[in-house]
């Protein structure tokens, strides 16, 4: 079975600082990892991706997530937060291969940028 | 890029009536869409996967009378939301993937806001 845990509902930065959105997952098997994003009342925009290879993957947007394994995330990250960053980000995970486009989705996080 | 639309984006229906929500793959064959469904402030929890040609697969817990998805073609699956009461409203997104494509491949329809009066 498969889980995400992403701790912290809310957070709130400043136009320019560092976001941080954290995300744990737990995975009986060698996992795929995806953040998501989403603006209201629309679907999802793929940000990045891990599956296999680099750990550190860099997506759109200037985001990026670091798989570690030995601690199970898939934190993301950007270096200075911009006003259309405020959304709602999501951490999912897949079984890799075999099943690997049933995503299971963390609670999500609601990213708040403040002048 | 690949684009799944979805259709309609808003509904609203009285109680006790059927809804059919459409979710098209536009510019790849879709073998597998799968049906989340999203209450306000949570995530996104998985309804089913269908894949086409076959009957769909649900989450425990997931009425398959009441939530009746079908995958007729390559191209595009339904939602009808049968008998809907209040307790159903809710966002539905589905998604659309071809599995021989690989990871790449999952895309997500703007979702449908269903509203139970």
């Amino acid at each position: 079975a498969q889980s995400v845990t992403q701790l912290g509902s809310h957070v709130s930065v400043s136009e320019g600082a560092l976001v941080l959105l954290r995300c744990n997952y737990s995975s009986s098997v060698p996992p795929y990892l995806f953040w998501y994003v989403q603006y209201p009342n629309q679907g999802l925009q793929l940000l990045l991706k891990y599956t296999t290879g680099a750990t550190l993957v860099k997506g759109i947007n200037g985001f990026e997530a670091e798989f570690k394994k030995s601690e199970t995330s898939f934190h993301l990250t950007k270096p200075s937060a911009h006003m259309s960053d405020a959304a709602e980000y999501f951490c999912a995970v897949s079984p890799g291969s075999g099943g690997y486009n049933k995503l299971i989705f963390g609670a999500g996080t609601r990213l708040a940028v403040h002048p | 890029g690949a684009v799944v639309s979805q259709h309609p984006s808003r509904v609203i229906c009285k109680s006790g009536t059927s809804v059919k929500i459409e979710c098209r793959s536009l510019d790849f064959q879709a073998t597998t869409m799968f049906w989340y469904r999203q209450f306000p402030k949570q995530s996104l929890m998985l309804m089913a996967t269908s894949n086409e040609g076959s009957k769909a697969t649900y989450e425990q817990g997931v009425e398959k009378d009441k939530f009746l998805i079908n995958h007729a073609s390559l191209t595009l699956s339904t939602l009808t939301v049968t008998s809907a009461h209040p307790e159903d409203s809710s966002f539905y997104i589905c998604s659309a993937s071809n599995s021989a494509t690989g990871v790449n491949w999952v895309h997500f329809g703007n979702g449908t806001r269903l509203t139970v009066t």
